[in-house]
């Protein structure tokens, strides 16, 4: 089963705006993750979130974590036509990586 | 091209038939990861190896399907008297494991599975 959900779960942007994804999961956590998949493609990783960490930024993504709300954002900012794929959060329950717990995805269209 | 490679890439098969896929992880990577994704819905974890032993199996992975890693090396999955709800993407990761790190999992373009 799904750790946790993503919202909304489709969203749909003009070129230039930001997107805001949110991810909820239930457990607890060491890392959360987020993935993009272009479609019928594999995973490509974003970025890493430690449960320790609050924000964190790689270019134009911007991921925060609230350990006491169980939830994460992804904020892409000045979006790109080349943006468009489903975006996923992942989490891992321990530093070994096991195994990775998926949500459901928020599918992102970005019109030029 | 040294990423995680799976083949083949597509299969298309009757119910009742077996089908086998293969991985190859990163050259080094000492965990494989098999997850199995449906339409619209994120990957779920199926089995994972260090090197050729399998420590862990999710009770998605019925007796029907087997994976191993013989060698350490690349993965086969396989599946025996496929049924239609076995049609999914089947997606290969790798990571190299440092016990006192994360490990990014790598992942392949996947295998996309359809039982008529």
């Amino acid at each position: 089963s799904q750790q946790g959900e993503e919202d909304p779960q489709a969203l749909s942007i003009q070129e230039g705006e930001n997107a805001t994804m949110n991810c909820s999961y239930k457990t607890s956590i060491n890392n959360l993750q987020w993935y993009r998949q272009n479609s019928g493609r594999g995973l490509v990783h974003l970025i890493l979130i430690r449960s320790n960490e609050r924000e964190k930024h790689s270019g134009r993504l911007r991921v925060t974590l609230d350990t006491s709300k169980k939830s994460s954002s992804l904020l892409i900012t000045a979006s790109r036509a080349a943006d468009t794929a489903s975006y996923f959060c992942a989490t891992a329950a321990n530093n070994a990586g096991n195994m990775l717990t998926f949500g459901g995805g928020t599918r992102l269209m970005v019109k030029p | 091209d040294t990423g995680v490679s799976q083949d083949p890439r597509h299969k298309i098969t009757k119910r009742g038939q077996n089908v086998t896929f293969r991985c190859d992880p990163i050259s080094e990577h000492n965990r494989l990861y098999w997850y199995r994704q449906t339409l619209g819905q994120g990957p779920e974890f199926l089995t994972y190896f260090q090197n050729e032993a399998q420590l862990e199996k999710s009770r998605l992975l019925s007796d029907r399907f087997s994976a191993e890693r013989p060698k350490g090396s690349f993965s086969t999955l396989e599946i025996q008297r496929t049924e239609q709800g076995d049609s999914a993407m089947y997606l290969c990761a790798s990571s190299f494991h440092l016990a006192s790190s994360y490990n990014e999992q790598f992942f392949g373009p996947g295998t996309r599975l359809t039982v008529l």
